[in-house]
């Protein structure tokens, strides 16, 4: 059973481009999540998604980013026209529909390191 | 505001001796503290937990304390070994909300 996958493991983007990052669940689980991690900082919760559906998107800056999980394929997080600030590494993590707080089980992929220059 | 903290973005501790990773929490409303640990270049990896309803879980070498009335949380590594060398992350949750807000991140070394 393979792990969350992401990809790709290193994007690097001009300021302005778009960056699209590509996150596929663990087999079985139907609950993705979203985190970002800034140099020397915690990771900080961007998303939480169910198939064709946004939960939470609380911690999404409320501009040029968005996020998705359709009915086929990996969930994608979107960042249009894209700042040197936007550089971080954005963890996809997902969790399997069972008792308890989805939350707790979630499995981390190994993350996308987005650097914008 | 950050809701958890981990005050020491550092530690060292000697092969075999016993780490002790501190956590710090602000809402007494959370109901399940978890902690985990990270290599560099790799997502972070769920250790052990505990919910709000106990004081202390063990697994293995890792066991977790909470103490409710101070808002802390510890993990202990008994003994400590080379491959626990990593970061280490606590993190809380509510149910009903499925985001973990994490903490800054504790450097364990393990020195051989």
């Amino acid at each position: 059973n393979a792990g969350v996958m992401q990809n790709p493991r290193h994007l690097v983007r001009r300021r302005g481009q778009e960056a699209r990052l590509r996150c596929s669940p663990m087999k079985g689980h139907s609950h993705v999540y979203w985190y970002r991690q800034l140099p020397e900082e915690g990771l900080k919760f961007m998303v939480y998604l169910q198939k064709e559906n946004i939960i939470d998107e609380s911690g999404m800056p409320k501009e040029r980013f968005s996020a998705e999980f359709p009915k086929e394929g990996p969930s994608i997080l979107r960042i249009q026209q894209v700042v040197r600030g936007d550089s971080a590494a954005y963890f996809c993590a997902s969790s399997p529909n069972l008792d308890g707080p989805f939350g707790s089980r979630a499995f981390f992929g190994q993350g996308t390191r987005l650097t914008v220059v | 505001d950050q809701q958890v903290k981990q005050n020491s973005p550092s530690l060292s501790v000697q092969e075999g001796r016993i780490s002790i990773l501190n956590c710090d929490y602000t809402n007494s409303m959370f109901d399940y503290f978890l902690w985990y640990k990270k290599y560099p270049a790799e997502g972070p990896t769920f250790l052990i937990s505990i919910s709000s309803i106990k004081d202390k879980n063990e697994d293995g070498r890792f066991t977790v304390f909470l103490n409710k009335s101070a808002k802390h949380l510890s993990l202990h590594i008994v003994p400590s070994q080379p491959g626990d060398s990593a970061v280490y992350f606590c993190a809380v949750l509510n149910f009903g909300n499925e985001k973990l807000t994490f903490g800054t991140g504790t450097r364990l070394t393990i020195i051989p």
